[in-house]
């Protein structure tokens, strides 16, 4: 089966580490898109990214990072500059091809948190 | 800018009864609308959407939305509530020409049995 698949399910950082969510697809989707879930403020947007080897920020990109260097794979970092990470992180994906009233396929989300 | 507002934390309604989870958009020109749910600890899934044309919108599992570009509403409805749709409900608007979408806070719908 097709779809969005994010490992590891819950992470833990500790304090001034570097720590990197995984993100794949096997959907084919040329974009996408980093999300951080806190309860009662929906979904912000990260990173994303339309094609390979490039992607913008988001809506609160400061203290995350992201690379596009295959299309099935969309890494996010979250680095130490990020003070308050502890949060539930969503990866999406969609297809541009078919014009932009597709919607996002969502993966299962890691939860990560601070030790 | 875009920006989508679901005014309700939570709604609660009993099983069998038409459930109704409320949202307004602002957006220039005209917009795409979603409505996405989110069962605990998975990520969102894609219910319907509004492109054009008729006003009425059926998706999945029996739920419909109803558009309104006077009152730049997009209303998630189901005619007879499950307890199996208890759950957060997404409302989510996109500018045509514009890549980023913008979601709601979420409404947690509680149907009791």
């Amino acid at each position: 089966d097709g779809g969005i698949t994010q490992s590891p399910k819950y992470l833990f950082r500790k304090e001034g580490q570097n720590v990197t969510l995984s993100c794949e697809q096997n959907l084919n989707h040329d974009a996408m898109y980093w999300y951080r879930q806190d309860p009662g403020q929906g979904l912000r947007l990260i990173y994303y990214s339309q094609i390979v080897n490039d992607f913008q920020k988001g809506d609160i990109a400061e203290g995350y990072s992201v690379s596009r260097e295959k299309k099935e794979s969309f890494p996010l970092t979250v680095t130490s500059a990020q003070k308050n990470p502890t949060a539930f992180y969503l990866c999406a994906s969609s297809i541009l091809s078919q014009g932009a009233n597709q919607p996002q396929h969502f993966g299962d989300g890691t939860r990560l948190s601070i030790l | 800018a875009q920006s989508v507002a679901q005014p309700e934390d939570q709604v609660n309604v009993a099983e069998g009864n038409p459930l109704t989870v409320k949202c307004t958009y602002s957006v220039s020109g005209n917009p795409y609308l979603f409505w996405y749910v989110q069962y605990p600890n998975r990520g969102l899934q894609f219910l319907l959407k509004y492109i054009t044309g008729d006003n009425l919108v059926k998706g999945s599992y029996g739920f419909e939305a109803e558009f309104n570009k006077s009152q730049t509403s997009f209303h998630l409805k189901k005619p007879s509530a499950l307890v199996s749709d208890s759950a957060l409900y997404f409302c989510a608007v996109k500018n045509r020409g514009y890549q980023k979408v913008t979601f709601g806070t979420g409404t947690k719908l509680q149907v009791i049995p």
